[in-house]
């Protein structure tokens, strides 16, 4: 069945900073979603991606869709505390492990 | 977007015995989702509620141990019978915006089962 690896598992990360999390698909993706789940919290729709080498952007976040629709990749700019949080790739109906973010001040 | 609501938001039960769970959305919708989200790990789906039929289960669930009801489109039910320890995890139903894939969460019922 259709599987997606999302790396790294920890991102710790200085403020300021920028870093990358990956999503890979073993098949093809018709689309993709991103998630954020704050500490003690539930998922919270993102973003959604559907067409092949797609880009969007929200802020300081930057959501990209591989050209063979089987990878994604989230990269968030100069990281603030409010980033903190595990952030999770979905190829429904799987969700990646997540990447769990902690930010140092 | 929607709004769900789901309760009872956490509760502490015995081996054995059963919890239903119930999922509230203040909008109509046609596709509602039940997922397992151990601490500190991913999100599980457990199975599509539909309504009007049988709910559709993910490979590893069944319909006995987690039965599921869809009465409408603005409400489901989750029970986990005949409980263990194993079943301890937060439960999290969900709903797909018609059109769209997103997903919109309740906020979560965190089961312990002692």
């Amino acid at each position: 069945g259709q599987q997606v690896m999302q790396i790294p598992q920890y991102q710790h990360v200085q403020e300021g900073e920028d870093f990358t999390t990956y999503c890979n698909s073993s098949t093809t993706l018709s689309n993709i979603q991103w998630y954020k789940q704050r500490p003690g919290g539930h998922p919270v729709f993102l973003i959604q991606l559907v067409k092949s080498g797609e880009v969007k952007k929200q802020k300081r976040l930057t959501f990209q869709f591989g050209e063979a629709k089987k990878n994604s990749s989230l990269h968030i700019t100069a990281t603030q505390t409010t980033d903190v949080g595990t952030y999770f790739c979905a190829g429904q109906p799987s969700f990646g492990a997540g990447t769990t973010v902690t930010v140092r001040a | 977007s929607a709004v769900i609501s789901q309760k009872p938001s956490r509760d502490i039960c015995q081996r054995g015995t059963s919890l239903t769970i119930q999922c509230q959305v203040d909008s109509q919708v046609t596709m509602m989702f039940w997922y397992r989200q151990q601490p500190g790990q991913s999100l599980t789906l457990i199975a599509t509620a539909n309504q009007g039929s049988e709910a559709t289960y993910e490979s590893g669930f069944v319909i006995d141990k987690f039965p599921i009801s869809r009465p409408n489109l603005t409400f489901s039910t989750l029970t986990v019978s005949n409980m263990s320890p194993e079943d301890s995890s937060i439960y999290l139903c969900s709903v797909e915006t018609s059109g769209a894939y997103e997903q919109y969460f309740g906020p979560g019922t965190r089961l312990t089962v002692t």
